[in-house]
């Protein structure tokens, strides 16, 4: 069964970085995944595809600070020097054959 | 620039059929790039996908959820549409409308990852 596993929270401080992982279920290492940011009281945004080989292709206006890199069946999502609207709830969210699934979801906050 | 605008009921009650629309600007929803999806978001929960259409009327559903969805589209309006039948208080959430990425697949063609999402609509199911 294809299942996305993501720790339910992390923080890091203002003006570092932090690293999201998002596990496919096992059988799964070679799906793509996209990554997903969802502010306080607002709707998501689309960040970035990323591919089991660590290319990604990010949505527009996506600042560099913003990456992807893939390890195995993990799918990271680095943010560098964080900010204070990076504090949100990251998704990420995969698919076979038309069907889509979502991770739990992981709320950053910037200390 | 691309809009998706979601229009819904905002209250319904339990039993009923809940009924959207979203309304497309910007962008073709008859252009064959895309799929048209539907998402939701029980308060204080995680998103759970719904199911898409393409232009053509190509669908996909959640399994879980199939049996009382019907998505449909519009393309002499650019727009789409979500029904979901015989609600519960569990089906009270914000629902997103957004749009997929195509892919093809030994010939055949599947909604592939959300590139962009409306603003979301509230709905409570309350008797």
């Amino acid at each position: 069964q294809l299942v996305l596993t993501q720790s339910p929270s992390a923080s890091a401080s203002l003006g570092a970085s932090v690293k999201l992982t998002c596990t496919l279920s096992s059988g799964h290492s070679s799906y793509a995944i996209a990554w997903h940011q969802q502010q306080p009281e607002k709707g998501p945004r689309y960040l970035m595809k990323l591919n089991s080989d660590g290319s990604h292709t990010k949505g527009d206006g996506i600042p560099d600070r913003f990456s992807g890199s893939s390890s195995g069946a993990e799918r990271y999502l680095t943010i560098s020097s964080l900010q204070s609207e990076d504090e949100a709830d990251y998704y990420c969210q995969t698919w076979a054959a038309g069907i889509h699934i979502f991770g739990g979801g992981t709320r950053l906050t910037v200390l | 620039q691309l809009q998706l605008q979601e229009s819904g009921p905002g209250l319904v009650k339990p039993s009923e059929t809940l009924s959207f629309t979203c309304a497309v600007s910007g962008g073709s929803i008859s252009s064959s790039s895309y799929f048209w999806g539907w998402i939701r978001q029980p308060p204080g929960k995680g998103l759970e996908w719904i199911g898409a259409i393409n232009y053509s009327g190509r669908t996909s559903y959640n399994p879980s959820l199939k049996s009382r969805v019907t998505i449909s589209v519009d393309t002499s309006n650019n727009q789409f549409s979500l029904k979901l039948s015989s609600v519960t208080a569990a089906d009270t959430a914000v629902y997103y409308c957004a749009r997929h990425f195509s892919y093809v697949l030994r010939g055949n063609t599947y909604a592939g990852h959300l590139d962009f999402w409306g603003q979301g609509t509230q709905v409570t199911v309350s008797s």
